[in-house]
């Protein structure tokens, strides 16, 4: 079992459909995130959860609903949605404070490749 | 303003030679981390490496070594003896503050090609 998984790993959907991915940490951490990688553009940060508590929300429109019901879940729930949210959607955790040390590196799944038509 | 600037969009290295990929960041805060991530074909990011501000020695893991020139606000990443297995998109990643607390600020990327 690797340490972060997503599913599915691929995803079309239509503007009018509502779907969501799925993402599962089995590291024990305490915070887990959802970020955006579009074609020649940095990753970006879209929601954050600590302790199942959303402390971010990065502007993202409401088409994008994220839920986390514990510690070890996240999903994104997704519905009509624009051709341009056609992207790479990436899951991550990390440990913050306590064990989590100075560094509190990300750890990524594979990410949910998601086209939009 | 970028915070993290990554100036060569892609790069090739030969085989068994080293290569330093560059990162530029810009940071007001006192305290942060710098991270670099490689991200193969398959998608996942993988966490390679980490420099803190406070830290004197560049940080070093097999062959993957951090230049962190701090006056210069630079954190090239230098990875020895290349392999075809490096071939990937890296990215140069900073978190502002002190601890583990807080987000990463990634760079648009560099993508590492190994000719054999």
């Amino acid at each position: 079992e690797t340490g972060v998984t997503q599913t599915p790993r691929h995803l079309v959907m239509g503007m009018t459909n509502k779907k969501s991915l799925k993402c599962e940490q089995h590291l024990g951490h305490n915070a887990m995130y959802w970020y955006k990688q579009s074609a020649k553009k940095p990753l970006e940060l879209m929601f954050v959860y600590n302790f199942k508590e959303q402390t971010e929300n990065n502007s993202v429109p409401s088409r994008f609903s994220p839920e986390c019901p514990n510690s070890s879940h996240l999903f994104l729930h997704l519905h009509t949605l624009q051709p341009e949210d056609s992207a790479l959607y990436l899951c991550a955790s990390s440990q913050v404070g306590g064990t989590g040390g100075r560094t509190g590196e990300l750890f990524f799944g594979e990410g949910s490749r998601l086209t939009v038509l | 303003a970028q915070k993290i600037t990554q100036t060569q969009p892609g790069m090739f290295v030969q085989e068994k030679e080293a290569v330093t990929l560059d990162c530029t960041y810009d940071t007001s805060d006192q305290s942060y981390g710098l991270f670099w991530y490689k991200q193969p074909s398959s998608g996942e990011m993988i966490f390679l490496i980490y420099q803190g501000s406070y830290d004197e020695q560049n940080a070093t893991e097999g062959r993957y070594s951090l230049n962190f020139q701090k006056a210069r606000k630079s954190a090239n990443l230098v990875i020895s003896a290349s392999q075809l297995g490096d071939s990937a998109m890296y990215f140069c990643a900073m978190r502002e503050g002190w601890g583990s607390q807080g987000n990463l600020i990634f760079g648009k990327g560099t993508k590492l090609s190994v000719k054999p």
